[in-house]
């Protein structure tokens, strides 16, 4: 079945590091590729999403390629801040549009 | 404009009873869908609605049930809890059931079961 692989955590990085959040998935069919972001004590937010092979999602700085032929769609962020502290989920929608897969989450942690 | 709620946001019950969460989804749209989210783990599916007909269901015991109302709101019911039952069920809704369709997530309810 569809599922989605995502780098264990937690990830703690200091000020203006550079992320990389790996993230892998298996699918029959055309998924759709999301990145969530759960912030303390909220809800899951879309951070960025992909619709079809080679688009790139993008937001807040944030970016992420659907690849398809390594079946991956990691999340990079050139300079992190402290704000970006959350946890980051990666998410597959399936092809009949009925279904998200989620993967564990990705705690991050920003330090000044 | 109001974004999903959730209600109630936290509640505890024991082993063997009932609960009813309810959900209202963003105005215009028109798919519901409900999510178990056990501590350290990502969102699980449980129910898809799209026009007050089921669409999908995860991998839940029939003791998980849902419906959606007129007004696209929505009701997932637990029967005789079991401590495992313990997490944040989320509710998110969508303007369409479609692939590229993205969820828009409520705060959850909490629920804790003793």
């Amino acid at each position: 079945g569809d599922s989605v692989t995502q780098m264990e955590g937690p990830v703690t990085l200091s000020e203006e590091a550079f992320l990389t959040i790996n993230c892998t998935y298996t699918a029959t069919g055309y998924p759709s590729l999301f990145w969530y972001v759960q912030y303390p004590g909220e809800g899951l937010q879309l951070l960025l999403k992909a619709t079809k092979a080679d688009d790139k999602g993008s937001n807040k700085g944030f970016e992420a390629t659907y690849r398809k032929e390594t079946t991956s769609f990691h999340l990079e962020k050139g300079s992190v801040q402290v704000s970006d502290s959350a946890v980051y989920f990666c998410a597959l929608k399936d092809g009949t549009g009925n279904q998200f897969y989620f993967g564990t989450g990705t705690s991050l942690t920003v330090i000044p | 404009d109001a974004g999903v709620t959730q209600s109630p946001t936290h509640l505890i019950k024991t082993r063997g009873q009932h609960v009813t969460l309810r959900c209202s989804p963003i105005s215009g749209h028109k798919s519901v869908s409900w999510y178990q989210q056990v501590l350290g783990q990502g969102p699980q599916f449980i129910f898809q609605y799209y026009e007050k007909e089921e669409r999908g269901r995860g991998n839940f015991p029939d003791r998980f049930s849902a419906r959606q109302f007129p007004n696209y709101s929505s009701e997932l019911n637990v029967n005789a809890l079991l401590l495992g039952d313990s997490a944040l069920y989320l509710c998110a809704s969508s303007f369409t059931a479609g692939r590229a369709g993205e969820l828009f997530f409520g705060e959850g309810s909490r629920l804790t079961v003793l």
